[in-house]
């Protein structure tokens, strides 16, 4: 099976402008999860999203959103961009509900100027 | 802030030495999860293991768990220089909470 995919991997924005980040979890994966990671804050739970329901949400503001599609697959956006979003985009597929073994992605690292 | 917090930050060995690393974590909890990223890259799952489980191994890794004193600890023997990375520890089930994570590295 392929794994989890993200795109763009790479991704330049300047301040105030939004970002759409997308992730394709593996085959029969129905849960999709969305990490950032900073080096200053480390790894933290944005949101997972499970059979197109948005299950759980981490403590980041409403500038951060997600959506799943029918399919599984999965998008982040994010609004009105600052410099501290800059980060590593981390997006996790699971198979069972219960997400006790995530498959990752290669990660989307944004670069906010 | 995270629930999961690693000991030591960081850890430099040379190759066929072991590696441990501790995780501590607040609440209580169904399993707990050791992940490895390699250089800013995506995570990949090593081990869990249950709150009803004290040890476990596979390969070269073994993990314990100590639920009274909220603390796990992940062995790494006969390192390489391979296992050059960051290891995290994860709680939780669907908010998954990662600690800070030890750096090993390995020198050939």
């Amino acid at each position: 099976k392929a794994g989890v995919t993200q795109t763009p991997r790479y991704l330049i924005k300047t301040r105030g402008q939004q970002v759409t980040l997308s992730c394709s979890p593996i085959s029969g994966h129905r849960s999709v999860s969305w990490y950032q990671q900073t080096p200053g804050q480390g790894l933290q739970f944005l949101f997972e999203y499970f059979s197109e329901t948005q299950r759980n949400k981490g403590n980041f503001p409403g500038r951060f959103s997600g959506r799943q599609f029918s399919n599984s697959r999965s998008e982040m956006n994010v609004s009105t961009l600052e410099l501290g979003d800059s980060a590593l985009y981390l997006c996790a597929s699971s198979q069972k509900a219960d997400k006790e073994t995530q498959y990752f992605g290669p990660g989307t690292r944004l670069l906010v100027l | 802030s995270q629930q999961g917090e690693e000991d030591p930050q960081a850890l430099s060995i040379q190759e066929g030495e072991n590696a441990t690393m501790n995780c501590s974590y607040k609440t209580s909890i169904n399993n707990l999860q050791w992940y490895r990223q390699n250089s800013g890259r995506g995570l990949v799952h090593l081990i869990l293991i249950r709150s009803n489980e004290r040890e476990k191994h596979s390969g070269r890794l073994r993990v314990t768990l100590d639920t009274s004193k909220k603390s796990s600890s992940l062995l790494i023997t006969a390192s390489r220089a391979a296992d050059t990375a960051s290891y995290f520890c994860a709680t939780g089930g669907f908010k998954t909470i990662f600690g800070a994570g030890t750096r090993l590295f390995v020198k050939a």
